[in-house]
């Protein structure tokens, strides 16, 4: 089955402790990006990858870091993670211009 | 980065009525795309639009773009209690991203309620 997972689906960490989330996908899409859902904010977008070896800032990034060593896994790093960082994140991929695929969420409480 | 603005913010109406919403953006795109999103779900792919088409229909859903006032709209027709759900305009401009790809870039979403 086509489908992009993320790990894990929750989380309750606290300031500082670095933590990483994974996100993997099955359907060979060169495109990966991460994005953070806030009430009245809508998506933005962190981080994404157009392939691998290469990713660039979204809209949001500080705070985020994010690798993309293997075509079908794009994890987002928080090295040291601060309690606005609390949120619900989404990872997707796509083909290039085509529509994205989304994974089922990773709600990140930091206290 | 440019983002899609959608209206209403939110929308209540009863089963079987008809739904619109519109999403306004501000420059060149590649296409726009419609999702929903159940509470707290991921998003659901509904309906790609690419810049050169007009109108595209999916089932009971219907999408129109309008390149010269750049908006879209989303129409569903015959809604359901399961169409309850946010829906988001997205917009595609990774041809006009100078190389990049900016990838998408969400509206705030329209929350729509189907009163049973």
């Amino acid at each position: 089955e086509a489908q992009v997972t993320q790990n894990p689906r929750y989380l309750i960490t606290v300031t500082g402790k670095k933590l990483t989330v994974t996100c993997s996908q099955n359907m060979n899409h060169e495109y990966m990006s991460w994005y953070r859902q806030d009430p009245g904010l809508g998506l933005r977008q962190i981080y994404y990858s157009m392939n691998v070896e290469v990713t660039d800032k979204g809209d949001v990034p500080e705070g985020y870091k994010v690798s993309r060593k293997e075509k079908r896994n794009f994890p987002l790093i928080l090295e040291s993670p601060s309690p606005n960082q609390t949120s619900l994140y989404f990872c997707a991929s796509s083909l290039i211009g085509a529509e994205q695929f989304f994974g089922p969420g990773t709600r990140l409480t930091v206290l | 980065s440019q983002q899609g603005e959608e209206d209403p913010q939110a929308l209540s109406i009863q089963e079987g009525e008809n739904a619109t919403m519109n999403c306004s953006y501000k420059t060149s795109i590649n296409n726009l795309q419609w999702y929903r999103q159940n509470s707290g779900r991921g998003l659901v792919h509904l309906i790609l639009i690419r810049s050169n088409e007009r109108e595209k229909h999916s089932g009971r859903l219907r999408v129109t773009l309008d390149t010269s006032k750049k908006s879209s709209s989303l129409l569903i027709t015959a809604s359901r209690a399961a169409d309850t759900a946010s829906y988001f305009c997205a917009t595609d401009a990774w041809m006009y991203s100078g190389g990049g790809a900016d990838g998408l870039t969400f509206g705030k979403g329209t929350h729509l309620i189907i009163q049973p």
